[in-house]
């Protein structure tokens, strides 16, 4: 079936980097996105990966795709206390729907 | 370039009444989809719509309804609103489907009491 998981929370000290990690289950999604939400606001796109790519780096975003394994992760260099917010992965279903993870809370400290 | 526009931002409504929420897309793209966010269930998928026909259907009872007209913007109807159907509910457009992101707004934050 589909489904996409990540774990709840990350903490990160400000200037350090943060990797938020996530797993899917359809093999066949031929797209798998990271999305950002803040509080009391929608979702905000902020990279993409196609599943013929191994990575993709976007300024501080890096994200890493493991096809085999169906592992993806987002990497964010030199985390900011701007990047606290809560982070979305998800696949595209073979019928074009969007499936979402629960979602990564990152917490960054000053 | 204008973005995609939920309108209203806020909602309270009572439990057995219905609600109709707004969407206007991107403009030129042709599919807008309706998403529901509660903390229980996370991000679920309601419906899509392309070309003012219904492409995709999620797992959510007929109470759930939507359109879209031919200037693409889109509609979302609630009937016999329970306490449950509170909930943020996010409206996203694409060019197409598969091989573009989808642009979300800011949701409409429904609140049944």
């Amino acid at each position: 079936g589909e489904d996409v998981e990540q774990s709840l929370f990350l903490s990160v000290r400000e200037g350090d980097s943060s990797v938020i990690n996530c797993t899917y289950t359809d093999s066949s999604s031929t797209y798998l996105y990271w999305y950002k939400q803040e509080p009391g606001a929608g979702l905000q796109l902020l990279t993409y990966i196609f599943s013929n790519m191994d990575m993709k780096q976007d300024q501080r975003l890096t994200v890493l795709l493991n096809k085999k394994d169906k592992h993806l992760s987002l990497r964010i260099a030199d985390t900011q206390t701007g990047d606290s917010a809560i982070y979305f992965c998800a696949e595209i279903s073979n019928t074009g729907k969007l499936i979402f993870g629960q979602g990564t809370t990152l917490q960054v400290k000053p | 370039k204008a973005g995609v526009t939920q309108t209203p931002r806020y909602l309270i409504k009572t439990r057995g009444q219905q609600v109709t929420l707004s969407c206007s897309p991107i403009s030129g793209h042709r599919s807008v989809s309706w998403y529901q966010q509660t903390p229980g269930q996370g991000l679920q998928f309601l419906f899509e719509y392309f070309s003012e026909t219904q492409r995709n259907k999620g797992n959510f009872p007929g109470r759930f309804s939507g359109r879209q007209f031919s200037n693409s913007r889109s509609e979302m109807n609630v009937s016999t609103l329970e306490l449950g159907d509170s909930a943020l509910y996010l409206c996203a457009s694409s060019l197409s489907t598969v091989n573009y992101g989808y642009t979300f707004g800011s949701g409409t934050r429904l609140t049944v009491v």
